[in-house]
């Protein structure tokens, strides 16, 4: 059975940093795609960017590219979502994804995180 | 704005037949695929690749696309089927992937 299992939920204050965590398992890790999703409290889903474990090739969105980094660990098939320097606008549920090709097939259970003074 | 256009919200009446329909002109060159959320639920996927069902979706979800328009249709709504309505595909220069706005899809 195809799982991914995220890290728990996060209360940062801005400025902080923070990296987040999706194990993935049932199948092959490196085979596939890693990938990430927002979802701003009330909205819809915003694709982040995805990573091959296998040699770590990722591409992000235009809408993401130098406001997050994306990275993994194939010996332990896990994948980080991290952030240098928390706005309170980051503060949203954020799912992982194995991405089969361009197509997002299973999703993690999320994590939220919230960032507030 | 998103590369692909949804209808914010959709009704149907229980047990009929309600369509949702995407746009985008990357769904020209790229399938659609469709994700079901639930409330407090992470997304699962319902269609992929224009009109394929994961296992354990009904037979009363099926897709259909044709030139920058996908759309998912659900015949013989169930009350369970009140959901938001995701549709996905790539976007456009293919480096990337997008979603809808979304549809939130009242069963009455």
């Amino acid at each position: 059975e195809v799982q991914l299992v995220q890290s728990g939920a996060e209360v940062k204050k801005p400025g902080e940093s923070l990296k987040i965590s999706c194990k993935g398992s049932g199948y092959t890790f490196t085979s596939y795609w890693t990938g990430w999703v927002r979802q701003m409290p009330g909205k819809g889903l915003e694709w982040m960017g995805i990573i091959y474990p296998t040699d770590s090739d990722i591409r992000y969105s235009p809408s993401f590219q130098g406001q997050v980094t994306i990275s993994a660990d194939k010996s332990t098939t896990t994948a980080y979502l991290q952030w240098s320097s928390l706005k309170a606008s980051d503060t949203a549920m954020y799912y992982c994804v194995r991405q089969d090709g361009w197509l997002p097939d299973y999703w993690g259970q999320g994590t939220l995180v919230i960032v507030s003074s | 704005s998103s590369e692909l256009t949804q209808d914010p919200t959709v009704s149907v009446a229980l047990g009929q037949t309600v369509r949702i329909t995407c746009q985008g002109d990357s769904l020209r060159s790229y399938p659609a695929s469709w994700y079901q959320q639930k409330p407090g639920q992470a997304p699962i996927l319902v269609i992929y690749d224009k009109n394929k069902r994961p296992s354990g979706i009904p037979d009363r979800f099926s897709g259909f696309s044709s030139g920058n328009t996908a759309s998912l249709t659900i015949t013989g709504a169930q009350a369970e089927d009140e959901a938001d309505y995701y549709c996905s595909s790539r976007g456009s220069g293919g480096n990337h992937l997008v979603f809808g706005g979304g549809t939130k899809l009242t069963v009455l």
